[in-house]
């Protein structure tokens, strides 16, 4: 079944800067790539998602990459604000099917 | 609608207690989802329902028991459960066949006592 690595696992930034955070996928025939943040006591909330037919996407101060041949996607923020801190985390389909499994989370601080 | 709506939002409960947690949307999704979340960790697949039918099991423990009785509709029966049971359990829905339009419930936040 698929299996989804993350790291960082905490990121701290200065106001401003950008964060990356990557993930790397084993299941070759996984299609879909969201990411999710989740502020604390508060359910995942979607911030970006990417299908395997394209390899970039961007909303407003977040991106996510994708390189299917590495099997690994990225989320990029740029001009991160303190709002921006939460656990960010992604997820990749489970057995080809539709139940996602998620990454072990990115704790991110952004101090201004 | 757009909503999963998840009842209760906290449950305490003892451990010779039988207690449900309830999941709803009206958003015509015919995939349904049980997650259990610990605090700062991701949230763990438990269970998926596809056309009301149980398609994945994760290897969950006979103490916990779900059940679909409609396309509407996820209840997870608790009973006995652990005090290393306490977590945020997670509903989630999404139309059938795809993981796009994931929709996540507020959780229950379950102690057990």
């Amino acid at each position: 079944g698929e299996n989804v690595e993350q790291h960082p696992s905490t990121l701290s930034v200065q106001e401003g800067d950008s964060a990356v955070i990557k993930c790397t996928y084993s299941d070759s025939a996984s299609n879909y790539f969201p990411w999710y943040k989740q502020e604390l006591g508060k359910r995942p909330q979607l911030i970006i998602d990417i299908r395997s037919n394209v390899g970039e996407k961007k909303d407003q101060r977040i991106a996510v990459t994708l390189n299917k041949t590495a099997k690994h996607f990225s989320l990029h923020i740029t001009e991160t604000q303190p709002e921006d801190s939460a656990v960010y985390f992604c997820a990749a389909p489970y057995q080809a099917g539709t139940a996602l499994i998620f990454g072990k989370g990115t704790t991110l601080s952004v101090s201004s | 609608d757009t909503e999963v709506t998840q009842t209760p939002k906290h449950l305490v409960m003892g451990m010779t207690n039988k207690k449900s947690l309830k999941c709803e949307q009206h958003m015509g999704h015919r995939a349904m989802y049980w997650y259990k979340q610990k605090a700062k960790k991701p949230p763990e697949l438990m269970f998926v329902y596809s056309y009301e039918k149980l398609s994945i099991n994760e290897s969950v423990p006979s103490r916990f028991s779900p059940e679909c009785p409609n396309s509407s509709l996820l209840n997870l029966h608790l009973h006995a459960l652990q005090p290393e049971d306490s977590a945020l359990y997670l509903c989630a829905s999404t139309p059938l066949g795809q993981s796009y339009g994931y929709t996540f419930g507020s959780g229950t936040r379950l102690t057990v006592v």
